[in-house]
Formats: C-alpha cells, structure tokens, sequence
C-alpha cells in the first residue's frame, strides 16, 4: 500500500538555520502530497501542498517540490525561526480519495 | 478556509466511562469524515472513515464496539469512546472532506481533543 518515509527527529536548529527534513513516498498513480504542521497544544495546519510533478508548494518561507523521479517531497525553509518549532508531518493522498497516510512526523527545536 | 470545529478540547473521566467526541464542519457539507488517534511521539493512526448516513469503515486493529462512530448529517460525526480505559488516553483528531471527486481534495482537521482516562 501508499507509505511516507520521513527522516527521523528531532531535528534541532539554531535561529536562521537553514532546514530540510526529507520526505519520500511509495504510491501507484498520482498522489497529491502535503506538509502540515503541529503547534504544540495545537491541531494539525496544512502547511503546503503540491498535486503534480514539478509543483512546487509554498508557505510561510518553507517549499517543498513534486519530484517524482525521486519520489521526495523534501521540506526546506532558508533561515527558520523560534516559532517555527513543531511537529511537521508528510503526508499523500491518492487520486480523488481525501484519506491521508502520513509519515511518522518530525519534530524540529530552533534555539535562539 | 473551511472550518472544522471539535468538542471537547480535552476531557478527563474515570475508567469504565464512555466520552462523546463531536465534529463539525462549519461553513461546508462533509460527505466523509476521519478520525484519528496520535500516540504520543507517533504519527496519525487513521481509525476510521465515516460516510453520513452509513456505518463507518473501520481500519484494521480497530474494534468497532469501543469506538462507536456517528456521521449522522452532512455537517456532524461523533465518536464515541465507550468503557473508556487508561490505554485509550491519547490524542483524537477529526478530519473532514468536501466530498468533491476533485484530484485537488485535502481534508480540513479539528483542533484535536486530548483525552485522558484515570
């Protein structure tokens, strides 16, 4: 069946370093991937998204790119802050379904 | 964005006690809800899909008479934690769809209730 991969945490960071958690998927067809992000205390907020190859999803300064050639789906941000410390979840869907497989989650610390 | 509203946030009751847990789509019809369990430092375990109008599909491992799940209208599902026990005490999170058959469909999730059993 579908699967996520994520690379294991926690991932802990100072202010203004540069982030990437990687993602990799197993899945027939055309999945549509996602990021979400968990607060602490909090529910989970779709962070980004991407439906096709090549797509790049973008959101408060994280990116993530479609490679299908690869089946990744890396999450980057360039200089992360304080507050960017959550859980961060990949996550698929298939086709038309709106049932989410998720990847085991990542927990990132950034440090002043 | 749509609104997905859950209810209770958190609960604590005693063992052997059932707990109600209500979500609700505020500004769209959700023909299928999910919900979810997190164990702590684990990701989302999907437990069940539920349809309104019809019985829930219910993932493997997961016993149907202990969660008991409603999705009586197009705008509410329940779920019913019953003869509640320490091991239940985890984290539950609904998510809801638009039922569209658009490639592009993402679900929208509760605010999560944390449930704890003593």
């Amino acid at each position: 069946g579908d699967s996520v991969t994520q690379m294991e945490g926690p991932v802990t960071l100072s202010e203004e370093a540069f982030l990437t958690i990687n993602c990799t998927y197993t899945a027939t067809g055309y999945p549509s991937l996602f990021w979400y992000v968990q607060y602490p205390g909090e529910g989970l907020q779709l962070l980004l998204k991407a439906t096709k190859a090549d797509d790049k999803g973008s959101n408060k300064g994280f990116e993530a790119t479609y490679r299908k050639e690869t089946t990744s789906f890396h999450l980057e941000k360039g200089s992360v802050q304080v507050s960017d410390s959550a859980v961060y979840f990949c996550a698929l869907t298939q086709g038309g379904s709106e049932k989410l497989v998720f990847g085991k989650g990542t927990k990132l610390t950034v440090n002043p | 964005g749509a609104v997905v509203s859950q209810h209770p946030s958190w609960v604590i009751c005693k063992s052997g006690t059932s707990v109600k847990i209500e979500c609700r789509s505020l500004d769209f019809q959700a023909t299928t809800m999910f919900w979810y369990r997190q164990f702590p430092k684990q990701s989302l375990m999907l437990m069940a899909t539920s349809n309104e109008g019809s019985k829930a599909t219910y993932e493997q491992g997961v016993e149907k008479d202990k969660f008991l799940i409603n999705h009586a209208s197009l705008t509410l599902s329940t779920l019913t934690v019953t003869s509640a026990h320490p091991e239940d005490s985890s984290f539950y999170i609904c998510s809801a769809g638009e039922g569209s058959s658009s490639y592009n469909a993402e679900a929208f999730f509760g605010q999560g209730t944390r449930l704890t059993v003593v």
